[in-house]
C-alpha cells in the first residue's frame, strides 16, 4: 500500500527567508506523480507544484521547487523568499501515473510565516 | 470560469441521521471524487465519479454513498451518522482524458454530535 509521511507538524520562518519542507513515500510502483498541495485557511486546496517519477530533473515552480530522491522516496518542498502569504497547511500527495483521482496525502505540515 | 462548488459549507447533524452533501465540478470537467478530511490529518479518498459510474472506492463502509448526474455533478451521501464521521468533506474534480490534475473545492465542514 502506499504511503506518505511528512515527519514536521508544524514549521516556521522569517519572512524572505527559505524553508523547506519534507516527505517521504512507500510504493512499490516505478511510474508516478508527487504533488505539493497547499491548504490556506480558506480550506481550498491548492496546487504548489507537481513531480513526474520519471522526470529526473527536480519540478521548479517561481519561488517553489523540489528535491526528488527517487531511490530514497523521498519529496521535499523548498520555498524561497518566504512570504506571509504563503502561511497555510502543505500536503505532500502521492498518485499512481493512470490513477488519476485517488490520492495518497500526508498529514500535513502548517508552516507559520513570521514577519 | 466557475471552480468547484461544493454545498453546504457548514452543517451539524446527530447520531444516526443522514447527510447528502454537493458538489458542481469545475467548467468542462467530467470526473468527480470525494475526499474526508478529518481534524489534522491529510485528506483521505472516498471514490470516484466518472460517466455516472463509481470507478473506484477507497476504505469507506458502505453508509457513504454517492451519485453523479448527467451534468456531472454529484452528491456524496452519509448514512447512520457516527461521531467519527465528523470531517471536512472535499470535492475534487478533473478532466478522464486530461492530465489527472484535481481541483478541490472548498469543502463541506460536517459536525455530527
Amino acid at each position: 500500500a502506499q504511503t506518505v509521511t511528512q515527519s514536521q507538524p508544524e514549521m516556521s520562518v522569517q519572512e524572505a527567508e527559505t524553508v523547506t519542507l519534507s516527505c517521504t513515500y512507500d510504493t512499490s510502483e516505478s511510474d508516478y506523480y508527487l504533488f505539493w498541495y497547499k491548504q490556506p485557511p480558506s480550506r481550498q486546496m491548492i496546487l504548489v507544484i507537481r513531480q513526474e517519477a520519471y522526470k529526473q530533473q527536480n519540478a521548479t515552480e517561481n519561488r517553489f521547487s523540489v528535491n526528488f530522491q527517487k531511490a530514497a522516496k523521498s519529496f521535499s518542498l523548498k520555498i524561497s523568499d518566504s512570504q506571509l502569504g504563503d502561511a497555510a497547511m502543505y500536503f505532500c500527495a502521492y498518485r499512481r501515473r493512470y490513477n488519476f483521482n485517488k490520492f495518497y496525502f500526508g498529514s500535513g505540515t502548517k508552516l507559520n510565516v513570521k514577519p | 470560469d466557475a471552480g468547484v462548488t461544493q454545498s453546504p459549507t457548514h452543517l451539524i447533524k446527530t447520531r444516526g441521521q443522514q447527510v447528502t452533501l454537493r458538489c458542481s465540478p469545475k467548467s468542462g470537467h467530467d470526473t468527480v471524487s470525494w475526499y474526508q478530511q478529518a481534524l489534522g490529518q491529510g485528506p483521505q479518498f472516498i471514490f470516484q465519479y466518472y460517466e455516472e459510474e463509481e470507478r473506484q472506492r477507497g476504505n469507506f463502509p458502505d453508509r457513504f454513498s454517492g451519485h453523479q448526474f448527467p451534468n456531472y455533478s454529484s452528491e456524496l451521501n452519509v448514512n447512520a451518522l457516527l461521531l467519527g464521521d465528523s470531517a471536512l468533506y472535499l470535492c475534487a474534480s478533473s478532466l478522464a482524458l486530461g492530465t489527472g490534475e484535481l481541483f478541490f473545492g472548498e469543502g463541506s465542514r460536517l459536525t455530527v454530535l
